[in-house]
Formats: C-alpha cells, sequence, structure tokens
C-alpha cells in the first residue's frame, strides 16, 4: 500500500478563493483525521471521522471550513473563503481499528494565502 | 476531555548520549494507547513507539524506550546513545481503546543532537 496520500502537497492561493485538500486513506482503514500545524499553535486537530461518519468537528475554527468523506477511502477538506491565517501545514492521519489507534500520517499540505 | 502535555518545548542532547523527553496526560479511562512521533524537517509524522496502558512492562524499539508510570499519567521518552538523525520534533499522544476515538497530540519538543 503507498500509504496515505495528500494532495496537493503545497498549495499558494489568493485570499477569498476557495481551497480543497485532499486525502486517500489507507484500504482497509476506517478512522480519518484532519489535523492542522502551525508554529503558534502546534498540531490541532480539527475534524475526525469513523466509518465516515463525522464524530468530533469541534475543531473546525469557522464556518468557512467543512469536511467531508464521501466514500471509505478518501476524504476532502475545503476552505472558503480562505483568509491568510489559514495558511499551516495541513495533515490528515488514518487508522484501522484492530491496530490499537496507530495513526498513519499523510505528507500533508502546505497551504499558503496570500 | 482528555489532555497531553509536553513541558519541553526544547531539548539537546550530544551525540552518543542519552536523552529523556517528558509527557504527561489526563484521563479517567483505564484502557488506552500511548504513543510518540517524530516529525523530522521533512515534516513526515513517523511512529516511533506504542504503549497499551493495560501492559506494565515498558515498550522499546531499539534505541528508544519508554518510562510509563500509570498511575502518574507519566509517558516519558529514552533515546539512547543519540544520533544526528534522531533530531526532530517529538510528539507525544493519546486515543482512548474504543474503536472510533480521538487521538490527541501533546505540543510537541523539538529536539536537537549536537555533535
Amino acid at each position: 500500500d503507498a500509504g496515505v496520500i495528500q494532495s496537493p502537497r503545497h498549495e499558494v492561493t489568493e485570499m477569498g478563493q476557495e481551497v480543497t485538500l485532499r486525502c486517500k486513506l489507507i484500504s482497509g482503514h476506517n478512522s480519518l483525521f484532519w489535523y492542522r500545524q502551525t508554529m503558534m499553535r502546534g498540531l490541532e486537530l480539527l475534524i475526525y471521522f469513523n466509518n465516515n461518519v463525522p464524530i468530533d468537528d469541534s475543531g473546525m475554527p469557522e464556518d468557512r471550513f467543512s469536511a467531508k468523506m464521501p466514500n471509505a477511502s478518501f476524504s476532502t477538506l475545503k476552505i472558503q473563503p480562505s483568509e491568510p491565517r489559514d495558511s499551516a501545514v495541513y495533515f490528515c492521519a488514518s487508522s484501522p481499528t484492530t491496530t490499537g489507534g496507530i495513526a498513519f500520517f499523510g505528507q500533508g499540505t502546505r497551504l499558503t494565502v496570500v | 476531555a482528555q489532555t497531553v502535555t509536553q513541558s519541553q518545548p526544547e531539548m539537546s542532547v550530544q551525540e552518543a548520549e542519552t536523552v529523556t523527553l517528558s509527557c504527561t496526560y489526563d484521563t479517567s479511562e483505564s484502557d488506552y494507547y500511548l504513543f510518540w512521533y517524530k516529525q523530522p524537517p521533512s515534516r513526515q509524522m513517523i511512529l516511533v513507539i506504542r504503549q497499551e496502558a493495560y501492559k506494565q512492562q515498558n515498550a522499546t524499539e531499539n534505541r528508544f524506550s519508554v518510562n510509563f508510570q500509570k498511575a502518574a499519567k507519566s509517558f516519558s521518552l529514552k533515546i539512547s546513545d543519540s544520533q544526528l538523525g534522531d533530531a526532530a520534533m517529538y510528539f507525544c499522544a493519546y486515543i482512548k481503546e474504543t474503536s472510533g476515538s480521538r487521538l490527541t497530540f501533546g505540543e510537541g519538543t523539538q529536539l536537537t543532537v549536537n555533535p
């Protein structure tokens, strides 16, 4: 398996534009986590899913952020409209129930909003 | 709510020496897992070691070992014979044993290895 795949690796966009980050889970994994990492706030959990169902979205900063799992292997995180303070590295991670919580991370998307 | 605290924002160690990174957590659960992840400059998050709360024996992975003190809710990482490649940000993390639980991370400790 190729691991958790995130795209794009880097994204530069202008303030006000819509941004969509994508994540492909490892086959067979049923939990999906989206994190945001910044120097100031560290690693923040934005939302997580279990079996395609959002379990906790309390970390989503504002209504401008939304996340979906249209199927068991794919997720998107959308920011609309984007703002400069959204600039960060966004990670997704997936885990199967059977490995005792081990989460496998994608390589992250570095988002820069100018 | 579960919280994970790493009180050392930065640590440094001489190459070949031993260093210990601290982590404490707060939970009312009895069954859970604890992890240490490493994030080198490449930003890839890499699992270093995992501890099951029901196991009294401390986990070890080559030069990496933990000191798990369940009653004290403490989970420190010891790196022996430190190597230059160990330089990275280290994160402590917690998850309940229940399927579909939240994976919570600490603030991270930046480890520098001096030659």
